[in-house]
């Protein structure tokens, strides 16, 4: 079955450390993204990923960091600089990047929740 | 720029009854609007999506949702409420711009009542 998953389901960070999700895709997706969720709110995007080797913040990306070295792989790190982490975050891919130009369906992992004890 | 308002934070409906989720959309370029839902600690789950055909879209689950420019909207609707869709629902915009972004409302949270 083609998907996204993102693991781990729940994660527990001590304030201080820097802990990484992951996200995997076999959809052979081109462009990734990470978003953020807080209670009853909308999603915020962290970072998006169009093509391997590039990536771009976007509105929320202070204290995290990303990379894209695979097409199906695009970890997002939380960094102790990342003032208040705890949040639900997911993971989505579009087939078509920007660039090609042109909109595409969101498919979305089931999330990784981050608690900060 | 592109911008998109969820009218209703909650929304409760009796099972069986209509249900009415409210979405306006503001875009510079011909947009491309979906609506998904999100159950609990779960990710979000595609219902429809309209890209300039049909002003009508149907989705899955029996939702369903109309286009209207004139508005710039585009509710979410289904005929008869069923409690499995007690859920979060997302409207989200996207013009047909390589810079243009993908923008998500605040969501609606929809209750069903016995």
């Amino acid at each position: 079955d083609g998907g996204i998953t993102q693991s781990p389901k729940y994660l527990f960070r001590k304030e201080g450390q820097n802990v990484t999700l992951s996200c995997e895709q076999n959809l052979n997706h081109d462009a990734m993204y990470w978003y953020r969720q807080d209670p009853g709110q909308g999603l915020r995007l962290i970072y998006y990923s169009q093509i391997v080797n590039d990536f771009q913040k976007g509105d929320i990306a202070e204290g995290y960091s990303v990379s894209r070295e695979k097409k199906e792989s695009f970890p997002l790190t939380v960094t102790s600089a990342q003032k208040n982490p705890t949040a639900f975050y997911l993971c989505a891919s579009t087939g078509r990047g920007r660039v090609a130009g042109g909109t595409d369906t969101q498919y979305f992992g089931p999330g990784t929740r981050l608690t900060v004890l | 720029a592109q911008s998109v308002t969820q009218l209703d934070s909650h929304v409760s409906v009796s099972e069986g009854t209509p249900v009415l989720l409210r979405c306006n959309y503001s875009s510079s370029y011909s947009p491309s609007l979906f609506w998904y839902v999100q159950h609990p600690n779960k990710g979000l789950q595609l219902l429809l999506k309209y890209t300039s055909a049909a002003t009508l879209v149907k989705g899955i689950n029996g939702f369903e949702a109309e286009f209207k420019k004139s508005e710039t909207s585009f509710h979410l609707t289904k005929p008869s409420a069923h409690m499995s869709d007690a859920a979060e629902y997302f409207c989200v915009v996207s013009g047909y711009s390589s810079a243009s972004k993908i923008i998500f409302g605040s969501g609606t949270r929809l209750s069903i009542r016995p």
